[in-house]
């Protein structure tokens, strides 16, 4: 089993809709929790951190389920401009610093 | 200017020769991780280093060598590059924060194609 997976997609959407995504994580020791956006050939850029209690930015929520070990990101009334790809990634408890990545889903929102 | 500036930014070799990616960051940043990215794969860590006498491998360090020659500059060399290392690379830096707020920022990468 990967150590983080996540539903590769695409998730084609229209805009204004809401979207989630779920990446779940083996590792139940795992600590940290991030989103990372990345656009077609671009280096990938942080969203946002998943805090336990569960954080909004704007239209974006993500939250942190540790009982069953997903986080999730939801984005409300998409805009074109979401369209990218979404990782999530993780830091395990023995990783120190280092980051695992998921392989990312893509979001694809259509006018 | 980018922070962390990756060169080549595209490279096209034959197998069995030697070649070399560099990163550079003005970001101040101790830590330095190299990655690659394959399709279906995610981000897979290489090599890391939390300062400049601190070498360590990550998960796919086979192939692959580093240098740390300052705190700003961190190599990957590939010294028979071989096919399946076709992929995109790239650098990353860290500050090094404790408690899960160590946020990772990204090089524009190097789209290396061995033939």
């Amino acid at each position: 089993r990967k150590e983080v997976e996540q539903d590769p997609g695409p998730f084609n959407v229209p805009e204004g809709a809401t979207v989630a995504f779920n990446c779940t994580y083996s590792n139940s020791a795992s600590q940290s929790f991030f989103w990372y956006r990345q656009d077609c050939r671009k280096e990938p850029k942080l969203l946002m951190s998943v805090y336990s209690s569960g954080n909004e930015d704007g239209r974006f929520t993500a939250q942190l389920n540790r009982a069953s070990q997903y986080i999730s990101l939801l984005i409300r009334d998409s805009k074109l401009s979401d369209s990218a790809t979404y990782l999530c990634a993780v830091i395990p408890m023995e990783y120190g610093n280092k980051l695992v990545f998921g392989a990312g889903t893509i979001l694809r929102v259509k006018s | 200017d980018a922070d962390v500036t990756q060169t080549p930014r595209n490279r096209i070799t034959k197998t069995g020769k030697r070649i070399m990616l560099e990163c550079s960051q003005t970001k101040g940043h101790d830590r330095m991780y190299w990655y690659r990215q394959d399709p279906g794969l995610g981000l897979r860590l290489i090599y890391y280093s939390f300062d400049v006498k601190d070498i360590n491998k990550g998960e796919i360090s086979d192939g692959y060598s580093v240098s740390r020659q300052a705190q700003a500059k961190f190599s990957l060399s590939l010294e028979s590059a071989i096919p399946n290392q076709t992929a995109l690379y790239f650098c990353a830096t860290s500050r090094g924060l404790a408690g899960g707020t160590d946020t990772q920022y990204f090089g524009p990468g190097t789209r290396l194609t061995v033939l």
